[in-house]
């Protein structure tokens, strides 16, 4: 069946660290992808998206690359900031005409100064 | 801006009453969403609605009912609340062209 699986939290880091969260999926098709990130106290917001395979999608510095070959779509951020800290969250689009998201169980990240 | 609005950022109830919880969209979208967000279980969909008046059930139906009289209105009903359904409830929508969901801000429920 259709499912994310995201690397487990949580993830603790300094400022400026490298960041890499690991996404992979399955699915039939080309889905499309997605990374959505929840602050403290909020809803999910849409971090960046991918539709096609080796699309790149990036915002605020974050990038994630959809590979069709491996079924990834791990969101990476060169250097991140204590206002990262959030719970970030894998998702695809099965393909099919199905408008349901299916989502990872979130990855929580802290950045600490 | 584009807005999901959720009626109550937190909320107290107690054990058996019936709880409604409100979302509003203004994207003129079609599809609307009732999640529960709970920790170590990620998001579980509850209800989904492609259009007015129709409701499909999602992962956990279960002591939970929904309904659509209008496009930009999508509420969740708990018909008598229990404590294992004290949770973070989220709602979204989508509309047409995927560019995925929009979230409200959330409703913590909490039964007692």
């Amino acid at each position: 069946g259709n499912s994310v699986t995201q690397m487990e939290g949580p993830v603790t880091l300094s400022e400026e660290a490298f960041l890499t969260i690991n996404c992979t999926y399955t699915a039939t098709g080309y889905p499309s992808l997605f990374w959505y990130v929840q602050y403290p106290g909020e809803g999910l917001q849409l971090l960046l998206k991918a539709t096609k395979a080796d699309d790149k999608g990036s915002n605020k510095g974050f990038e994630a690359t959809y590979r069709k070959e491996t079924t990834s779509f791990h969101l990476e951020k060169g250097s991140v900031q204590v206002s990262d800290s959030a719970v970030y969250f894998c998702a695809h689009a099965p393909q099919g005409g199905s408008e349901k998201l299916v989502f990872g169980k979130g990855t929580k990240l802290t950045v600490n100064p | 801006d584009v807005k999901v609005t959720q009626s109550s950022r937190y909320l107290v109830k107690r054990t058996g009453e019936k709880v409604f919880l409100e979302c509003v969209q203004d994207m003129d979208h079609e599809n609307m969403f009732w999640y529960r967000q709970d920790p170590g279980l990620g998001l579980r969909l509850i209800y989904f609605s492609y259009d007015v008046k129709m409701k499909e059930k999602g992962d956990i139906p279960e002591g939970y009912s929904v309904s659509r009289e209008k496009k930009e209105r999508f509420s969740l009903i708990l018909e008598s609340a229990s404590t294992n359904q004290t949770s973070m409830y989220l709602c979204a929508s989508s509309g047409a062209g995927w560019y995925g969901y929009t979230f409200g801000s959330g409703t913590r429920l909490t039964v007692v």
